[in-house]
Parts: C-alpha cells; structure tokens; sequence
C-alpha cells in the first residue's frame, strides 16, 4: 500500500531552469514531510523538511510548498544545475507519534539538469 | 566520525545461500533501520530498532532477520536468499526514535542474488 505517491518518475530540466517534483500523501496523521537526495552510488541524504503549520519553506534554491488541504507538497529547485542531477525522494511520517514512528517514502524522481 | 558504516559495498549469491549484511554507527543514535530500494518503488523499510535489544518489523521483513545487542550495530540476516531479493539495501540511523528529524544513510549494499 503506496502512501505517499510521487511524479513524476523523471525530468530533464536545462540549467537555469525550475525543477518541480510533486507528491501526493494519503494518511491525514502525518505531521513530517522531508525530501531526500541521493547521488549515485551513495545514500539519501535530508534536502529539506515542512510541517504542516506552513504552506511554504524555502533553503536557498529549495523550496517546498505545501496545500494541506488537497494533501499535497512539492519540492521546487529554483535556477537548476547539473550539480543537481540526483534523484529526490519526499516522505512522511506521524513524527509525534511514539518510539518507532517511520518514514515513508515516494517511488523517487530521477533528475537530469542539462548544461 | 565515520557515520553510518556498511559492508560489504557488493555482493553476490546463489539462491539459497545465507548471509549477514553489516551496519554500524559511531554516532550514539537510538533508533537504527534497514530499508531496501528497488527502481520505481522507492526505499521501503525492512525493519527498525529503538535500541539495545529491541526491534520491530517494517513494511517487507519477510526473509530477513535482525538483532540489536548494542547502540553501534544493527546486523541484518538473509536466511535463504531468493532472487527477489536482488536490490540495494540501505542502512539508516536517526537521533531518537521520532521520525521528525533528520536520519543518516550509509551507502548501501548492492546485492545480487542468482
């Protein structure tokens, strides 16, 4: 059972430009919503996280934008790089809950930024 | 700090086979896990440990075995290993064991089961 969907699966985005991955979340409980970026070869590691007390957060390029109400988030990389290209992951979680709350995640995107 | 420590990195066996992949973490983390990630399905959690001597079953523990005798290591066990088993398994760790905060990946085993 697939509770957070993620699209699309790949994107190819020229440098310069905005890459914009979407997620769709099902459990209205989850109160955590992270995005991953895993480069080749090596783990994911955290890009950024929201809570849903916000509707925007934004890290330098990185900003997630969250609608609550259509339980959605979506991850946006303002003035794309190559050095970008990696494949992101968002994920949830009930993070209030007690010992042992986890993480789950999206099938993935693979992004390519072309120079 | 090494962080979180995998070994192997590569892997292959025969179907049927046994073998322990190896996770170990220098960073006093509580809560440790095991997730596995194969093309299209994301990372999907295979089990988790709250600390010394507990453990849980995630999302796909089947075939899989763990155990936890103390804060550094979290040893994931294949009993009989199946072809369905071939993918990438990721070991991770995070500070306590909420979930709302950041955890630590090592870099993987790649295992292929023939």
């Amino acid at each position: 059972q697939q509770q957070v969907k993620q699209s699309p699966q790949s994107l190819i985005v020229q440098k310069g430009g905005i890459s914009i991955i979407n997620c769709a979340y099902e459990n209205t409980a989850f109160d955590y919503f992270p995005w991953y970026q895993q480069f080749p070869g090596k783990g994911p590691a955290l890009l950024i996280a929201i809570r849903p007390d916000v509707s925007e957060k934004k890290e330098g390029r990185f900003t997630i934008s969250f609608n609550k109400s259509a339980k959605q988030f979506s991850l946006h990389i303002m003035d794309s790089q190559p050095g970008d290209s990696a494949t992101y992951f968002c994920a949830a979680s009930r993070g209030g809950e007690t010992s042992g709350s986890r993480l789950t995640f999206g099938e993935g995107t693979q992004l390519t930024v072309n120079p | 700090n090494a962080g979180v420590t995998q070994t192997p990195k590569f892997q292959v066996l025969k179907t049927g086979q046994s073998m322990t992949l190896q996770c170990a973490q220098d960073m006093n983390h509580e809560y440790m896990s095991w997730y596995r990630q194969d093309p299209g399905m994301g990372l999907r959690l295979i089990h988790y440990s709250v600390g010394a001597g507990i453990t849980d079953q995630g999302e796909v523990p089947n075939g899989y075995n763990v155990s936890r005798s103390t804060t550094e290591d979290f040893p994931l066990r294949l009993l009989s290993a199946a072809p369905s088993q071939t993918s990438v398994y990721f070991c991770a760790t995070r500070r306590t064991v909420y979930s709302n905060q950041p955890q630590h990946f090592g870099d993987g085993t790649r295992l292929s089961i023939l």
